[in-house]
């Protein structure tokens, strides 16, 4: 089982604040991903990453953004927080080799923007 | 577009019930199925069903993948309250790298 942390684990945040959600592993995946999950709804992913240096969108379409410094580091931001950006934002990482299809998840991030 | 439909929605039994969960899915190119158990915060694994590994097994907990009729379903027999949980139904398209798509899960709550 992968060790994949999110900080934090709680935000509640005024409108048009920088936010920074961390999010690492320690088991050396080379890939990551972030999901978007309002209640009681899908997971959606917004952004994942093949390696260092690389990012792409997902599917669902949001106004933050990622990037892939390090390995095992896998920040996203938004410059200016919405009400509409409140929601749970999971991490997930997976390796290239054995089973690739198996993501892991961290323990998530719920965001308020009031 | 691919899509994993999960059904029930939701559920409620009593501890010692057997329960059984079902996922459909259309996809164009099929490589595995997973299933996950959500429980307050993050999804964690349970079983990746293949063409190569279409039963799984874990305790009380077991699945099967028939891919004539696409689909899927998540067995657990004597259920207890630690059961209760979302479980989440995801396929991965193999022209897709391993990028997962979600079904909306199926809440089951198990009463004592």
């Amino acid at each position: 089982e992968a060790d994949i942390y999110q900080t934090p684990r709680y935000l509640v945040i005024g409108t048009g604040k920088k936010i920074t959600l961390e999010c690492s592993q320690t088991m050396g995946h080379d890939k990551m991903y972030w999901y978007q999950q309002d209640p009681g709804m899908e997971l959606h992913l917004i952004h994942y990453s093949y390696g260092v240096n690389s990012t792409e969108k997902g599917d669902l379409s949001s106004e933050s953004t990622v990037s892939r410094i390090r390995t095992e580091h896998f920040p996203l931001t938004l410059e200016s927080a919405r009400p509409s950006h409140t929601s749970q934002y999971l991490c997930a990482s997976s390796s290239l080799i054995g089973a690739p299809d198996t993501q892991y998840f961290g323990p998530g991030t719920r965001l308020t923007v009031l | 577009e691919d899509k994993v439909v999960q059904s029930p929605l939701s559920l409620v039994v009593h501890e010692g019930d057997t329960v059984t969960l079902n996922c459909s899915y259309e996809v164009t190119n099929f490589r595995s199925l997973l299933w996950y158990k959500q429980e307050k915060k993050a999804p964690t694994f349970l079983f990746m069903l293949t063409s190569s590994g279409i039963e799984k097994k874990s305790g009380r907990l077991s699945s099967i993948l028939d891919k004539k009729e696409l689909s899927s379903i998540l067995n657990i027999t004597a259920t207890q309250t630690g059961d209760s949980a979302i479980y989440l139904c995801a396929v991965v398209n193999n022209n897709a790298g391993n990028m997962l798509t979600f079904g909306g899960g199926t809440r089951l709550m198990v009463k004592p």
